[in-house]
């Protein structure tokens, strides 16, 4: 099973900051790498795909980068709504595995 | 907009069964495939497995193998997650999902999700 980690757990910042999360996979997933956001009693929603593309709809302050086994979710300048929590998913293999998430908080 | 609606919550004694619903909003679930994803409390979701309903085909995650069913009924309007030999760690909320490929064969392929259900609250306790 191929495992996810992000970091930072938490990552404190003002709006109009720039964010940055990664993820790393514990063996190649090549460039089948998703975001989702999760906001509390919310479905997780699909940001971002195979590394880099945007999903429908999602802003382009959202942007992902990396390969292989690193990833990188940057969000150019907070807004207030982006404060939820972030989780990677990749396709590689199976089974399909997500990470524990990266949660955005306001300072 | 597709949209995906989930059956209820429920409440099971340790051992038994559940079975979640979830239908398309729009009537059918048009070549896509629908997954299964828990999050329980706190924690990351959870991907458990997948059917096209379409092709009857599918897959589950080795964690889940011989406890999980995912069904589809004959008019393929409906998937079902069966889920059996209940325990507490089983308490979570279960998400039915839509992956981002378009079916025209039974391969079943590793995927993202794009649509997300409203969420079943499966509560195990005695």
């Amino acid at each position: 099973e191929i495992v996810l980690t992000q970091s930072p757990a938490t990552l404190s910042l003002s709006p109009g900051e720039r964010a940055t999360l990664s993820c790393r996979a514990s063996q190649s997933v090549s460039y089948y790498l998703a975001w989702y956001q999760q906001k509390p009693g919310q479905a997780p929603r699909l940001l971002i795909y195979d590394v880099s593309y945007r999903a429908t709809g999602i802003p382009a302050r959202f942007s992902g980068s990396g390969s292989g086994t690193d990833f990188t979710l940057t969000i150019s300048s907070l807004e207030p709504e982006d404060f939820a929590v972030y989780y990677c998913q990749h396709r590689s293999d199976w089974p399909l595995t997500f990470g524990q998430g990266t949660r955005l908080e306001i300072k | 907009q597709v949209q995906l609606v989930q059956s209820g919550a429920e409440v099971k004694k340790p051992g038994s069964s559940v079975k979640v619903s979830c239908e398309p909003s729009g009537g059918t679930f048009n070549n896509y495939a629908i997954n299964w994803v828990r999050q329980a409390p706190g924690q990351g979701p959870e991907w458990m497995g997948g059917i096209i309903p379409d092709f009857r085909t599918g897959k589950y995650a080795q964690k889940f193998q011989g406890r999980v069913t995912i069904t589809t009924d004959e008019a393929r309007t409906t998937v079902y997650m069966e889920l059996s030999s209940l325990r507490s760690e089983d308490t979570a909320v279960y998400y039915c999902t839509r992956g981002t490929f378009y079916y025209e064969d039974s391969s079943f392929y590793g995927d993202y999700f794009d649509y997300w259900g409203q969420g079943t609250l499966v509560t195990v306790s005695s």
